[in-house]
């Protein structure tokens, strides 16, 4: 019962280039969207967040984008860095919860020199 | 900057043995979790707690799980019996108000293998 969906498991990316992470869900109850990103060895670090109320929000590099008639989202990163080279994970919250969120399977981001 | 301490960083135990995870949250913060993630998948919600109690937990929560506030500053996660099945990650992760309004920071986790 796949709730959140990362479709592409890995994308590379040429420095200097644009990386657009892709995330679909399921579930119309959805009212908080999150992206994490996750180095080896380390926990997730939360990047940015949205909420269902809104069609964009936008923290220096980052953009994420909602589609809630699509149920779809994206995270935008201009321009892309090797350091941006990490795990990246959609997240999404049910409507009142304090914590349950629902993770999709990652997209592994590799930004080349 | 403020960080989310978790220990041991591995822990191997024997199948039925009780273990317990250690983590210390930002201090300020007043919601706390508890995910894991099984190797090669996806990070999944155990309980959150809040409060003295736990607010809100999923189905993999089971009565073998127990999660404890011992003192000001310590979370804890208790497994009663480990199963080979337990093996995982465990993140500790925690945020000042419910996740949404502010962002859940995440502990560099604690591997646990049940063998």
């Amino acid at each position: 019962d796949q709730q959140v969906k990362q479709n592409s498991p890995s994308l590379s990316v040429q420095e200097g280039r644009i990386s657009i992470l892709n995330c679909d869900y399921t579930n119309s109850m959805f009212d908080y969207f999150l992206w994490y990103k996750k180095y080896p060895a380390e926990g997730p670090t939360f990047l940015i967040s949205i909420s269902s109320i809104k069609d964009k929000n936008e923290d220096g590099r980052f953009t994420v984008f909602l589609n809630k008639s699509a149920k779809h989202l994206s995270l935008h990163i201009v321009p892309s860095q090797p350091g941006d080279s990490a795990v990246y994970f959609c997240a999404a919250r049910y409507g009142g919860s304090q914590g349950n969120l629902i993770f999709g399977k990652g997209t592994k981001l590799s930004v080349k020199p | 900057e403020p960080e989310v301490t978790q220990t041991p960083s591995h822990q191997v135990t024997q199948m039925g043995q009780e273990v317990i995870l250690r983590c210390v949250p930002i201090s300020n913060h007043l919601y706390f979790y508890w995910y894991r993630q099984i190797l090669g998948q996806k990070v999944e919600f155990l309980v959150s707690f809040y409060n003295n109690e736990i607010s809100e937990k999923s189905e993999i929560f089971d009565d073998q799980f127990s999660v404890e506030r011992p003192d000001g500053s310590n979370f804890t996660l208790k497994i009663r019996s480990t199963k080979l099945e337990d093996s995982a990650m465990y993140f500790c992760a925690s945020s000042f108000t419910g996740v949404g309004n502010t962002e859940a920071f995440f502990g560099q986790g604690t591997r646990l293998t049940v063998v």
